[in-house]
């Protein structure tokens, strides 16, 4: 069956701008993660949803940061007034129960890469 | 929240030989430690996974352990191919918590 999907896969916005970034879940899978990964480094947690609503924001790293979910499906991920050092590699995995309900696995996208001019 | 430090960062082994990746964690109550594997370009892949109830895991040519006394958990790659070059993760759940945290990741070589 198909697995995340993201889009776009590469993002190249100057700074400033604002951007969006979308991932589509595996069908049925009720959890939906981002996570951000910087060069070189591991997997930085953003936000969590479950269904609609997103019990843990504690990873977004600004206020210019922002998601949404919507159908308990798609999600989009909002950086606003875009900066240097939010160039990474964005990552939405889903789950079908959340990880605090009997430890489904993790399944990722292949991540949308942004750079930031 | 929990910590997971991974160990080494970078790991050349020659074709055929084992690999050893080593990680940490913090808080004793995780009791969910995947493995992932990461290839040029795409998202991590769920490799295995071990629960706090077992001590060791295996499928195929990979297996995991682990030792809740020390806190910590282990990757073993036998009989390496050239194929298994990527980066690998490690990770834990932590008490109560939605999320994953991650180790930094190890980039394999395997040298044929």
């Amino acid at each position: 069956g198909a697995g995340v999907s993201q889009s776009p896969s590469n993002k190249v916005t100057e700074k400033g701008k604002d951007v969006e970034l979308r991932c589509d879940p595996i069908s049925g899978h009720t959890a939906l993660y981002w996570y951000r990964q910087s060069l070189g480094q591991g997997l930085e947690f953003l936000i969590y949803f479950q269904g609609n609503s997103a019990p843990d924001k504690s990873g977004l790293p600004s206020d210019r940061f922002s998601a949404e979910r919507t159908g308990g499906s798609v999600s989009t991920l909002t950086i606003q007034r875009t900066q240097q050092e939010d160039s990474a590699v964005y990552l939405c995995a889903s789950s079908l129960l959340g990880q605090f309900f009997g430890d489904s696995p993790l399944h990722f996208g292949n991540g949308t890469r942004l750079t930031v001019t | 929240g929990e910590n997971v430090e991974q160990h080494p960062s970078t790991l050349s082994v020659q074709e055929g030989d084992s690999a050893v990746i080593k990680c940490t964690y913090s808080d004793s109550a995780s009791n969910y430690f995947p493995w992932y594997k990461q290839e040029l370009g795409k998202g991590p892949q769920l490799i295995i996974d071990i629960r706090s109830n077992v001590g060791e895991k295996k499928d195929q040519r990979i297996a995991v352990t682990l030792n809740k006394t020390a806190k910590h958990f282990s990757l073993h790659i036998t009989e390496t191919q050239p194929e298994d070059s990527a980066v690998y993760f490690c990770a834990g759940n932590g008490a109560g918590s939605y999320q994953l945290t991650f180790g930094k990741g190890t980039k394999l070589s395997v040298i044929p």
